[in-house]
């Protein structure tokens, strides 16, 4: 069964990074991307990003280019999501979910998330 | 402020139908597909609906989604206590580049 396994919870003072980690099995990791989203506490869900685990190539939210940077080892089936300069409203749970996206001329674009990690808490304080 | 709009709360009362609104526009729902997850109190959010009314193996037909315009719904029929949660649409959005979601909506069943 398709499974996504997240590191643990971290804690982190303003201004230092964080990586979390997404381990998957179950599937062929190279056949579909990981997106990433977070929700801070008692708000919504926030797209981060996308990594393509077939070529790692990426697609940032917009509001966090240049302080994320995720990536994927293929060899271990992980994807990994690093946030720099860490600020107290990133303090939120980071969530890891297979993407499963495509387009039809008709429909236009179809990416949804089929399975998710439990999610990781990360608490920024200083 | 969420890209897309959605009623901060719903609810019902056992075996009724209840309905969510999703309301965006013509560069995310007008021109691409949207997407439904539940998210059960404490736990990761789990995909209801996508490709705006299909379902995942193994979710109830008591869910339906459906899409007109730039608006789409999440209807639940048959009310059910477990149904209780947060409810969040979401769709590709092709000025952004990202996938939007709406603020969620929390069902209460009374």
């Amino acid at each position: 069964q398709v499974q996504l396994v997240q590191s643990g919870a971290e804690v982190k003072k303003p201004g230092a990074s964080v990586k979390v980690s997404c381990k998957a099995s179950g599937y062929t990791f190279t056949s579909y991307g990981i997106s990433w989203v977070r929700q801070a506490p008692g708000q919504g869900l926030e797209w981060m990003g996308w990594i393509s685990a077939y070529n790692g190539n990426t697609n940032y939210a917009q509001k966090l280019q240049g302080r994320v940077t995720m990536t994927t080892d293929t060899s271990t089936s992980t994807a990994y999501m690093e946030l720099r300069s860490l600020r107290s409203d990133d303090t939120a749970v980071y969530y890891c979910a297979r993407d499963r996206a495509y387009y039809d001329i008709l429909t236009g674009y179809s990416i949804s998330f089929d399975y998710w990690g439990q999610g990781t808490l990360v608490t920024v304080s200083s | 402020q969420s890209v897309l709009t959605q009623p901060p709360s719903a609810s019902g009362t056992p075996g009724q139908r209840v309905t969510i609104s999703c309301s965006g526009s013509s560069s995310n729902i007008g021109s691409n597909t949207v997407n439904w997850y539940q998210q059960l109190p404490g736990t990761a959010p789990k995909l209801l609906i996508y490709s705006n009314n299909q379902r995942p193996s193994g979710v109830p037909d008591r869910f339906s989604g459906s899409k007109s315009g730039t608006s789409a719904s999440l209807a639940i029929s048959g009310l059910q206590s477990e149904d209780e949660a947060d409810y969040y649409c979401a769709a590709w959005d092709d000025s952004l580049n990202a996938v939007v979601f709406g603020g969620g909506t929390k069902l209460t069943v009374l």
